[in-house]
């Protein structure tokens, strides 16, 4: 079945650590994305990727880097300089135009 | 500057207690306009998509309809698994990003 894995689930982060989270995506789309969700809040945009060498800011980039380097991953790092990592990150991809299909998260926490 | 908002931020309703979501948008040039459902600790599944105003989309209990300033969630005879968090989203045309509203929390109780 094609689909978006994520991995790990749940996560934890020591201070002054980078965590990598891990995207795959089987379903041949070219553009992949990275959310972060807060409770209460909306989804925000990390950073995005057209195609593949290449990404974008999103909204609140600051304290985060990703790489694309084949069209099926695209993963996100977390570094020390996000003060507040705490939350739930959510991986998605689509074709332009068409609706995002999204993984089931990883929740990361402070140690 | 794009943006999506959603009302209520929470719905109780009763079983079999017919209502609808909310989703106001002001976006450059709508590509598409997509609804979603999410379960907590989970991603978003999606529900619908509409393209122009005067749309409507239909699945079960769920009926989903566009105008140029808003999309309507209505639900009807809802049950107990429909509680969840319904997400609206856009898409502008002529880029990749999709702008998310903050969500309607729904319970359903039986």
């Amino acid at each position: 079945d094609g689909g978006i894995t994520q991995s790990p689930k749940y996560l934890f982060r020591k201070e002054g650590q980078n965590v990598t989270l891990s995207c795959e995506q089987n379903l041949n789309h070219d553009a992949m994305y990275w959310y972060r969700q807060d409770p209460g809040q909306g989804l925000r945009l990390i950073y995005y990727s057209q195609i593949v060498n290449d990404f974008q800011k999103g909204d609140i980039a600051e304290g985060y880097s990703v790489s694309r380097e084949k069209k099926e991953s695209f993963p996100l790092t977390v570094t020390s300089a996000q003060k507040n990592p705490t939350a739930f990150y959510l991986c998605a991809s689509s074709r332009q135009g068409q609706p995002q299909h999204f993984g089931d998260g990883t929740r990361l926490s402070i140690l | 500057e794009d943006q999506v908002t959603q009302s209520p931020e929470a719905l109780r309703l009763q079983e079999g207690e017919s209502s609808s979501l909310n989703c106001s948008y002001t976006v450059s040039g709508l590509r598409g306009l997509f609804w979603y459902r999410q379960d907590p600790g989970k991603g978003p599944e999606f529900l619908f998509t509409l393209y122009s105003a005067g749309e409507e989309k239909e699945k079960e209990r769920l009926k989903a309809t566009l105008t140029k300033k808003e999309s309507f969630l209505h639900i009807t005879a809802p049950k107990p698994e429909d509680s969840a968090t319904y997400l609206c989203a856009v898409q502008a045309g002529g880029t990749y990003k999709y702008i998310f509203g903050t969500g309607t929390r729904l319970k359903v109780l039986a």
